[in-house]
């Protein structure tokens, strides 16, 4: 079993819909939970932390739940620019250093 | 306001040749890293250097050297290149935000023959 699992999708939604994605982790030490966002053919970005308590930026709002050991994102009016993969990341108990990657969701808006 | 450079873009070896991608960063970071990317698998580590002088494995290091030459620079070599290493490395760097908060090079795109 992957450390941290994501549907690969795609999904495929119309502008101005809302999306949301989840990210199952397998280790319940986990500290540290972010998502970073990744064009076609580009570096990953740093898109949101994602805080116990939940946070809201823009459009974009990222949720925790450690009982069930997932987090989420949820895009509201999606734009075409939203068209990108989403990368969920995980930091390990032993070390703040190690990020664990999930291989992504990649998200296509439509016209 | 370069961020984190990498170089070379893209590169072609034949098995056995080696090379060393550069990396550096103009931020002042303390920690550098470099991973892999190959399709479905995720980013995955290969080595990470906390701070200037230490150097530490990550989750793939086999086949791999790398040195953090001074603050900025952080060089990883592959010393007799084979086909499983053909991938997309990134090059990162996480200072003063937190080292979990990263900020990538633009790749380097190798493949081996």
């Amino acid at each position: 079993r992957k450390e941290v699992e994501q549907d690969p999708g795609p999904f495929n939604v119309p502008e101005g819909a809302t999306v949301a994605f989840n990210c199952t982790y397998s280790n319940s030490a986990s500290q540290s939970f972010f998502w970073y966002r990744q064009d076609c053919r580009k570096e990953p970005k740093l898109l949101m932390s994602v805080y116990s308590s939940g946070n809201e930026d823009g459009r974009f709002t990222a949720q925790l739940n450690r009982a069930s050991q997932y987090i989420s994102l949820l895009i509201r009016d999606s734009k075409l620019s939203d068209s990108a993969t989403y990368l969920c990341v995980v930091t390990t108990m032993d070390s703040s250093y190690k990020l664990i990657f999930g291989s992504g969701t990649r998200l296509l808006v439509r016209p | 306001n370069a961020g984190v450079t990498q170089t070379p873009k893209f590169q072609v070896l034949k098995t056995g040749q080696s090379m060393t991608l550069q990396c550096a960063q103009d931020m002042n970071h303390n920690s550098m890293y470099w991973y892999r990317q190959d399709p479905g698998m995720g980013l995955r580590l290969i080595y990470y250097s906390a701070s200037e002088g230490t150097t530490d494995k990550g989750e793939v290091p086999n086949g791999y050297n790398v040195s953090r030459l001074n603050k900025r620079e952080f060089s990883l070599r592959l010393e007799s290149a084979a086909p499983s290493q053909t991938s997309v490395y990134f090059c990162a760097s996480s200072g003063a935000s937190g080292a979990n908060v990263l900020t990538f090079g633009a790749g380097s795109r190798l493949t081996v023959l």
